[in-house]
């Protein structure tokens, strides 16, 4: 299987700051990979695919990017709105993969 | 609008046999791949199974292989888990959820549409 760690596993951040989780693959996976979020109690939802794609609805001060190995989920000018759990998840391999999960709090 | 409802769920005792189901709508089910992921309470989310637009492939967690089958009715725009031999460790809600690409069968994409979810407890 493929394994994906995902940091940090939490942070705190002010409104306003840019906030920054990254997902490392343990092989390449060529952009295979999407970030969700969760709030309490809720499905999870997707925020981007294909590495950098942002789904429709979702706000512009989400990005993703990376490539290889390596990928990143940028928020910025981080709202009260954005407190959740975000998700890394590979699906190159048939036997996909999350990461363990970054829990964002708001200051 | 896309919707998936989980239903099945409920407490069962180590050992015994549960069928989850995962009934569609809003989407042409026949032509897409579907999955099913779980979260352990309190826990992150682990993938377990999907299935391809025409049931020809499917695939299933290395460490759920034998205890968990994934299967579809198209005429009933139904999907189904079915866990045999169920553990503590199996408690978790589990959601469907729709892969983003049509007629998915060798390979797979992310996930655009989940369900609510159905909560497993195994438990004596």
């Amino acid at each position: 299987d493929i394994q994906m760690t995902q940091s940090p596993s939490s942070l705190s951040a002010s409104v306003g700051d840019r906030v920054t989780i990254t997902c490392r693959a343990s092989r390449v996976i060529a952009n295979s990979l999407a970030w969700y979020q969760q709030k309490p109690g809720k499905a999870p939802k997707l925020l981007v695919y294909v590495a950098s794609r942002l789904e429709s609805g979702v706000p512009s001060r989400f990005s993703g990017s990376g490539s290889g190995a390596d990928y990143t989920l940028t928020i910025n000018n981080l709202q009260p709105e954005d407190s959740a759990t975000y998700y890394c998840h590979q699906y190159y391999s048939p036997l996909q993969t999350f990461g363990q999960g970054t829990k964002v709090e708001i200051k | 609008q896309v919707q998936l409802v989980e239903s099945g769920g409920g407490v069962v005792q180590p050992g015994r046999s549960l069928r989850l189901s995962c009934v569609a709508s809003g989407f042409t089910f026949s032509s897409y791949a579907m999955h099913w992921v779980r979260q352990a309470p309190g826990k992150g989310l682990e993938w377990v199974a999907v299935i391809a637009y025409d049931g020809g492939n499917k695939f299933v967690a290395d460490s759920l292989k034998g205890r968990f089958t994934i299967s579809r009715d198209d005429s009933k725009n139904t999907l189904y888990l079915q866990m045999n031999s169920l553990r503590s460790e199996d408690t978790a809600t589990y959601f469907c959820a729709k892969d983003f690409r049509v007629y998915s069968s060798g390979s797979f994409q992310n996930f655009d549409h989940w369900g609510q979810g159905a909560l497993v407890t195994v438990s004596s």
